[in-house]
């Protein structure tokens, strides 16, 4: 089944605590993409990867990290969580392949900082 | 950068049809898509529109208007399960391949 995974769905921490959030998709898909969704504000991205070792800054970027080491993996690093990080957090993946070039998206992370 | 704008909140009667309005301001275009949230999931495709004109898919369709900024998502039919937010996402030219979303429209349908 073609789906994009993430890993875990929901986490509670600290601030200071470092916490990587997993995405993978099987899709053999060449963008992927972070973003966070809070209330009022909608869908931001985060960063966003064009293909393996290319990656760049979206709206939000600012205490997060990425790699692309691997096409069908693209983690979110926080190195020193927030409170202002708790959020909804969806990892997505696309093609130029497809006609459309719709994203499929993850069932989400939540996300608690204490 | 690219600035979208849709409404917040809309309600309608189940059997009924709704129009949520998107308007954008982008530096380029290269396309325009419709998607559907439920309350804690994870968006899904509805639609995408490149050139003006409607888009028809079963009960939903989808319009353009690129020399106005503006689209539109139709729901006919109305049903309790089309109760969800709607997101309006813009593609410009260059830069990022990967659409900027505005805020959503949450729909509630009543019976």
């Amino acid at each position: 089944e073609a789906q994009v995974t993430q890993n875990p769905r929901y986490l509670i921490t600290v601030t200071g605590k470092k916490l990587t959030v997993t995405c993978s998709q099987n899709m053999n898909h060449e963008y992927m993409s972070w973003y966070r969704q809070d209330p009022g504000l909608g869908l931001r991205q985060i960063y966003y990867s064009m293909n393996v070792e290319v990656t760049d800054k979206g709206d939000v970027p600012e205490g997060y990290k990425v790699s692309r080491k691997e096409k069908r993996n693209f983690p979110l690093i926080l190195e020193s969580p927030s409170p202002n990080q708790t959020s909804l957090y969806f990892c997505a993946s696309s093609s130029p392949d497809r006609e459309v070039e719709e994203q499929f998206f993850g069932p989400g992370t939540r996300l608690t900082v204490l | 950068g690219q600035n979208i704008d849709q409404p917040t909140e809309m309600t309608a009667t189940e059997g009924a049809i709704v129009q949520i309005n998107c308007t954008y301001q982008t530096s380029g275009f290269n396309g325009l898509f419709w998607y559907q949230q439920h309350a804690g999931e994870a968006p899904t495709f509805l639609s995408y529109n490149v050139l003006d004109g409607l888009e028809e898919k079963g009960r939903f369709s989808s319009f353009l208007s690129r020399s106005k900024g503006y689209s539109y998502l139709l729901l006919k039919e109305l049903q309790m399960k089309d109760s969800a937010s709607y997101l309006c996402a813009v593609r410009g030219l260059g830069g990022s391949y990967i659409p900027t979303f505005g805020r959503g429209t949450s729909l509630i349908v009543h019976p």
